[in-house]
């Protein structure tokens, strides 16, 4: 069974600029989670889509988008790019939101220069 | 503000010895709790989950819960330098709510 893809790999933008990241989960994993990691910050939880629903969002400024499709492969959006947001995402499936069953992508490196 | 807290490291340990990770939190309320291994430049891969107080066994390692003391831990027995990597202890608060709360990681340096 293929695992998470996450398109792009790397990824250079500018400041202001936006960014769309995409998430394919497993085949049958109908929960994905959004994670922003830094080396400051670490890994912290952006949102997570069920069955094309936001069911949990974290700590984020409304800059940080994203939605689900009915294939439940997910988008992210990032709006008006700050250096800050220069980060490691990654994307999570699992098959109904169990925490503890998650299998993560290998993420969207994201440069903001 | 819901806090996981680790020693940043790196915690050095020679082959074949037991190497031992800790994690404290603040939120008591935490139910469920965990430990991810991160290879430098990988995403996240869950190796131990732990719910009750007491320890649980996988192979080589064994996590640690003690809720009283808001502390779990993760003990690798027979440390190989394939496990040199970063470990992330995560937990989740009761209620429903999805929401995970990471620590920083602690970087686990195995040498020959």
């Amino acid at each position: 069974k293929a695992g998470v893809t996450q398109t792009p790999r790397y990824l250079i933008k500018t400041r202001g600029q936006q960014v769309t990241l995409s998430c394919s989960p497993i085949s049958g994993h109908r929960s994905v989670s959004w994670y922003q990691q830094t080396p400051g910050q670490g890994l912290q939880f952006l949102f997570e889509y069920f069955s094309e629903t936001q069911r949990n969002k974290g700590n984020f400024p409304g800059r940080f988008s994203g939605r689900q499709f009915s294939n439940s492969r997910s988008e992210m959006n990032v709006s008006t790019l700050e250096l800050g947001d220069s980060a490691l995402y990654l994307c999570a499936s699992s098959l109904a939101g169990d925490y503890q069953t998650q299998y993560f992508g290998p993420g969207t490196r994201l440069l903001v220069l | 503000q819901k806090e996981v807290e680790q020693n940043s490291g790196p915690l050095s340990v020679p082959e074949g010895a037991i190497a031992s990770l800790n994690c404290t939190y603040s939120d008591r309320g935490s139910q469920s709790f965990f430990w991810y291994r991160q290879y430098s430049g990988k995403s996240p891969e869950l190796i131990m989950s732990i719910y009750s107080n007491g320890d649980k066994e996988d192979g080589r390692f064994t996590a640690q819960l003690n809720k009283a003391s808001q502390y779990v831990s993760l003990l690798i027995r027979d440390s190989q330098p394939s496990d040199s990597a970063t470990y992330l202890c995560a937990v989740k608060a009761s209620g429903g709510s999805y929401i995970p709360t990471f620590g920083r990681g602690t970087s686990l340096i195995v040498h020959p």
